[in-house]
């Protein structure tokens, strides 16, 4: 059973740029959910794909989008990058879309840092 | 909007103690998953639970909905135990909302 994946692990960028994050889900799992963690803060929810459909979305402006695919692996995409956006972004596999029924299996992490 | 919070924020203690992390959140939820995260960024699942208490090894997770309470408990901590432990409460379908972690450091 492989885990959770992300790439790259570390990227610098220049305001104004665009970027992709990728994301390989656990095998078996039809859910991915990406988070945004500021530094000494809580991750906060950007959005959660469900069998390649966007099954919701928390408080993050339009500039930040994702896709999944068949396979379940995920990108999120961030464009017009800003100075706050400096941060570790996270994605979640998990089984089942519910927040309730089915424990997340996290990746290690992207941290992107905004010059 | 559901609020969750954690004390303390940071915790040293000394190997072997027993040790107590917190966390509240202000509105009813389906479900609460403790986590933990390690200096690299990687976050593991330790527990989810909606009532009762789970335990696993060393560790022990409670929750009392009336109260809108959750404890972690680490029963002789060593410093491995070192991390932040995140609190997340799933009020709604799919939306998590997290503490801002407690930073757990036991020393030798």
């Amino acid at each position: 059973e492989t885990g959770v994946t992300q790439s790259p692990t570390h990227l610098i960028k220049t305001r104004g740029q665009q970027v992709t994050l990728r994301c390989s889900s656990q095998s078996g799992h039809n859910t991915v959910s990406w988070y945004q963690q500021a530094l000494g803060q809580g991750p906060q929810f950007i959005f959660q794909y469900y069998r390649e459909e966007e099954n919701g979305r928390g408080n993050f402006p339009p500039r930040f989008s994702g896709l999944q695919f068949p396979n379940y692996s995920s990108e999120l995409n961030v464009n017009a990058l800003e100075l706050d956006d400096s941060a570790l972004y996270l994605c979640a596999s998990s089984y089942y879309r519910g927040a309730y029924n089915s424990p997340l299996h996290f990746g290690n992490g992207t941290r992107l840092t905004v010059t | 909007k559901n609020e969750v919070e954690q004390s303390p924020q940071n915790l040293t203690a000394q190997e072997g103690e027993f040790i107590t992390i917190n966390c509240s959140y202000s509105v009813g939820i389906s479900a609460l998953h403790w986590l933990q995260q390690h200096p690299g960024g990687g976050i593991v699942s330790l527990f989810m639970l909606s009532s009762g208490k789970k335990k696993h090894g060393r560790l022990i997770a409670t929750i009392n909905i009336q109260e809108k309470h959750s404890s972690l408990h680490i029963t002789a901590s060593h410093p491995r135990d070192s991390a932040v432990y995140i609190c997340a409460a799933g009020a709604g379908s799919y939306q998590l909302t997290f503490g801002k972690g407690t930073k757990l450091s036991v020393i030798p």
